[in-house]
């Protein structure tokens, strides 16, 4: 079964700097990868998707990359703002179009 | 684009009450839906899929008498906490699918439960 891993739990970084958060897969066999902001108490905001076929994409100040034959997905976030400060969550879809979410990064950007 | 609209976003009741949440698909037609589970703090899981017509297929540990899944149509899926207790206290969202398989995903606003 598909396990989806994510480091660092927390970070807290000022505002300003650039940051990464990490997502790992064990099942190299994904369909498509996603990432997710999650506000507290909230849905889910989709934030970037990643094609298997795919490298990376980007969407404003944010940039993900994919590496599956290693398993691997990083988010890259440019410049960070206290706006920023949610819960990332990574998420792999697998070819039966299953769901596999990490346990997340909470994350806090200090003005 | 695709919108999913969930309801209610907040629902506080007694325990052994039944609970329903509604996933609707407003402008798409949703042949499989998904329901999601989240603790505080925690990720999110899945509960079960929901395919219009046929039965729900649940994920393992999860009380399929307890969480009642109905998916009768193609715009509408409900599911229904039964004989609630503090512990079913979560934050529940639901997911639609397109069928397309690749940006066919849209995600409910979600549902804070709190049994008291």
């Amino acid at each position: 079964k598909q396990e989806v891993t994510q480091i660092p739990a927390a970070l807290s970084v000022p505002e300003g700097e650039n940051l990464v958060l990490n997502c790992s897969f064990t099942d190299s066999a994904i369909y498509n990868l996603q990432w997710f902001r999650q506000d507290p108490g909230k849905g889910l905001t989709s934030l970037l998707l990643i094609q298997s076929s795919q490298r990376e994409q980007t969407s404003g100040r944010l940039n993900a990359s994919l590496d599956k034959s290693s398993g691997r997905s990083t988010l890259y976030i440019a410049a960070s703002q206290p706006g920023d400060s949610a819960t990332y969550l990574c998420a792999v879809v697998d070819t039966g179009n299953q769901f596999y979410f990490g346990t997340g990064t909470s994350l806090t950007v200090i003005p | 684009g695709a919108v999913v609209s969930q309801h209610p976003s907040r629902v506080i009741c007694k325990s052994g009450t039944s609970v329903k949440i509604e996933c609707r698909s407003l402008d798409f037609q949703a042949t499989t839906m998904f329901w999601y589970r989240q603790f505080p703090k925690q990720s999110l899981m899945l509960m079960a899929t929901s395919n219009e017509g046929s039965k729900a297929t649940y994920e393992q540990g999860v009380e399929k008498d307890k969480f009642l899944i109905n998916h009768a149509s193609l715009t509408l899926s409900t599911l229904t906490v039964t004989s609630a207790h503090p512990e079913d206290s979560s934050f529940y969202i639901c997911s639609a699918s397109l069928g397309t398989g690749v940006f066919g995903y849209t995600f409910g606003s979600g549902t804070r439960l709190t049994v008291v």
